[in-house]
Formats: structure tokens, C-alpha cells, sequence
């Protein structure tokens, strides 16, 4: 069965340093894709970026960008130059890619609190 | 940009009631899901639809069912409300198949309490 592991339930970070979310998965598929979200306090989940299993190069979206190990089955998220605004919940899900339904499997999340 | 609206943000009801959550997205997509959200436990799939009128059960279905009678619109019902459904629920949709890079896309959540 597929699983989504954050072992980290929170985390603090210095306003404008870098941040690294943690995120392993296990699947016996081939064909699958990652996805983190982050969920603000207002509770509206917003999708941050994707990796997909044969992407040979990491994801970057603007200030996200995802370390993808596949060997290890890690697919960290990295915030760099972090802001106020970045403090959410933020959950890493994977989708099997062979699945017509295109079901979502989510992580149990991690906090992120940016200090000023 | 893709709306998906959920009717309540927030809802209080009674135990053995009947509870219904709306959902209704404006992006012509065949995939809808209901989630449920709890601390520590992340989300969990309840139902999901991928036709007018087709659903499958997810990890978490008892005590819910859904209908799906128009494309845009899912919804979500509890037969008989009870305290252990006080929750957060999240509806999402995405389109269907060839487009598998594509995220689902979330309305911005319902917390039900029920008392």
C-alpha cells in the first residue's frame, strides 16, 4: 500500500533563511507523482509544485523547490529566503499515475512558524 | 483560475441528524472528491467520483454517503450525524485521465461540529 511519511509535526525558521520539509514515501509503483500543498490558517489548500517519478530534473516553482531522491524515496520540499507569509501547514501527497481516479495519498503534514 | 466552492464554511449540528455538504466546481472537471481532516492524521479520502453518478468509496466511507447528479456539483452526507464527525471537510476536484500532472484543486473547507 502507498504511504506518505512527514516525521516532522513542526518547525520554526528565521524570517529570509531556507527551510527543509521533510518527506519520504513508500509504493511499489513505477508511475507515480508528488505533490506538496500548503494550507494557510484560513484553511484553503493550495497547490505549491509537482514532481513526477521520471522527471529527471528537481521541480522548482519561484521560491519552492523539491529534492527529489528517488533511490531513497524522499521528495523534500526546500523554501528558500522564507517569509511571514510562508507560515502554514504543508502536507507532501503522492498520486499513482496508472490509477484512472488520480486519488490523492497525503502525509500527516508539518507546521512551519517563519520568526521574524 | 479554477473555483471550487464549498456551500458553509462553518456548521453546527445535532446529533442523528442528517447533514449535507455541497461542493460545486466551474472547471468542467470529471474528478470531485470529499476528504476529511484531522489533527495529526493529515487527509483522508471518504468518496470520490469520476462520472455524473459513478462514486467510489475511499479509506474512510462509513457513515457517509455522496451523489453526484450533475458534473459540477458533489455532494456529501452524513445519514447520522455523530460526535466522532466533528471534523474538517475539504472537497476537491481534478480532471480526469491524460492529465496526470495536474493537482487537485480544493475549495477552502468546511469545519462541521457536531454537538
Amino acid at each position: 500500500a502507498q504511504k506518505i511519511t512527514q516525521t516532522q509535526p513542526g518547525m520554526f525558521v528565521q524570517e529570509k533563511e531556507a527551510v527543509t520539509l521533510d518527506c519520504t514515501y513508500d509504493t511499489s509503483d513505477q508511475s507515480y507523482g508528488l505533490f506538496w500543498y500548503k494550507q494557510p490558517s484560513s484553511g484553503e489548500m493550495i497547490f505549491l509544485i509537482y514532481q513526477g517519478s521520471y522527471d529527471e530534473q528537481n521541480a522548482t516553482e519561484g521560491r519552492y523547490s523539491l529534492n527529489f531522491q528517488k533511490a531513497r524515496k524522499s521528495a523534500n520540499l526546500v523554501i528558500s529566503a522564507s517569509q511571514l507569509g510562508d507560515s502554514a501547514m504543508y502536507f507532501c501527497a503522492m498520486r499513482d499515475q496508472m490509477d484512472s481516479s488520480y486519488k490523492l495519498i497525503f502525509g500527516s503534514g508539518t507546521r512551519l512558524l517563519v520568526r521574524p | 483560475d479554477v473555483k471550487v466552492t464549498q456551500s458553509s464554511r462553518y456548521l453546527v449540528k445535532r446529533t442523528g441528524e442528517k447533514v449535507f455538504l455541497e461542493c460545486v466546481q466551474d472547471m468542467d472537471h470529471e474528478n470531485m472528491f470529499w476528504y476529511r481532516q484531522d489533527p495529526g492524521l493529515g487527509l483522508r479520502l471518504i468518496y470520490f467520483s469520476y462520472d455524473v453518478k459513478m462514486k467510489e468509496k475511499g479509506d474512510i466511507p462509513e457513515g457517509y454517503s455522496v451523489s453526484r447528479e450533475k458534473k459540477e456539483r458533489f455532494s456529501l452526507i452524513l445519514e447520522s450525524a455523530s460526535t466522532n464527525q466533528t471534523s474538517m471537510y475539504l472537497c476537491a476536484s481534478s480532471p480526469g485521465t491524460g492529465v496526470s500532472n495536474q493537482p487537485q484543486h480544493f475549495g477552502d473547507g468546511t469545519r462541521l461540529s457536531i454537538l
